[in-house]
């Protein structure tokens, strides 16, 4: 099977450690993204990479850090800096090869659901 | 002002009923259009996605792009109760790396 996985589903922290999000994806995907979904609103762009090594801020990326050391494979560490980490947070890949077949869409991950008390 | 906005309901339409969903945008330099639909605790997944202003159909799905008015429409037809979701336009600005901007989400509730 073909996808994005996000482990783990649930995640609790307390207040002050780093945390971990695990993205994988056999999509053979070159840019892969990360987003961050609050109650009732859109999503959010924390990081985005579009080759392995390389990677750029999003809107909201103070708080946060990732790594593309490999291609399918873009962890995101959620350190104690993020004032409100609380949220749903969802990984994104897409096929980087718009100039030959334009396509630009983005497929999801199942999210996973961070809570820190 | 939001780049992309969108009325967050809840719609709420007998099964049956053609569902009706709108975002509007500020940049006219945005190209390409896509729509998501998101269950409750799931990622989004794609629905329909186009480029150019006109209609593009898929099944029950018919996405509407107006780029003069800056509009973009998605409508499902002969509505189900597992349409019942949250429906997020997505709009990309090529030449800012293909980032997605999202609206804030419609909630559609389709009634038996």
């Amino acid at each position: 099977d073909g996808g994005i996985t996000q482990s783990p589903k649930y995640l609790f922290r307390k207040e002050g450690q780093n945390v971990t999000l695990s993205c994988e994806q056999n999509l053979n995907h070159d840019a892969m993204y990360w987003y961050r979904q609050d109650p009732g609103q859109g999503l959010r762009l924390i990081y985005y990479s579009q080759i392995v090594n390389d990677f750029q801020k999003g809107d909201i990326a103070e708080g946060y850090s990732v790594s593309r050391e490999k291609k399918e494979s873009f962890p995101l560490t959620v350190t104690s800096a993020q004032k409100n980490p609380t949220a749903f947070y969802l990984c994104a890949s897409s096929s980087d090869n718009a100039l030959w077949d334009n396509r630009y869409e983005q497929y999801f991950g199942p999210g996973t659901r961070l809570t820190v008390t | 002002q939001k780049e992309v906005e969108q009325d967050p309901g809840p719609l709420s339409v007998p099964e049956g009923a053609i569902v009706s969903l709108n975002c509007t945008y500020s940049n006219s330099a945005f190209q390409y259009f896509m729509w998501y639909r998101q269950y409750s605790r799931k990622g989004p997944e794609l629905l329909m996605y186009t480029y150019s202003s006109g209609n593009k159909e898929d099944g029950r799905f018919t996405a509407q792009v107006d780029k003069s008015s800056k509009y973009i429409s998605l409508f499902i037809r002969d509505s189900q109760p597992s349409d019942s979701a949250t429906y997020l336009c997505a709009i990309i600005l090529k030449a800012a790396g293909n980032k997605l901007t999202f609206g804030g989400g419609t909630r559609v509730l389709v009634k038996p």
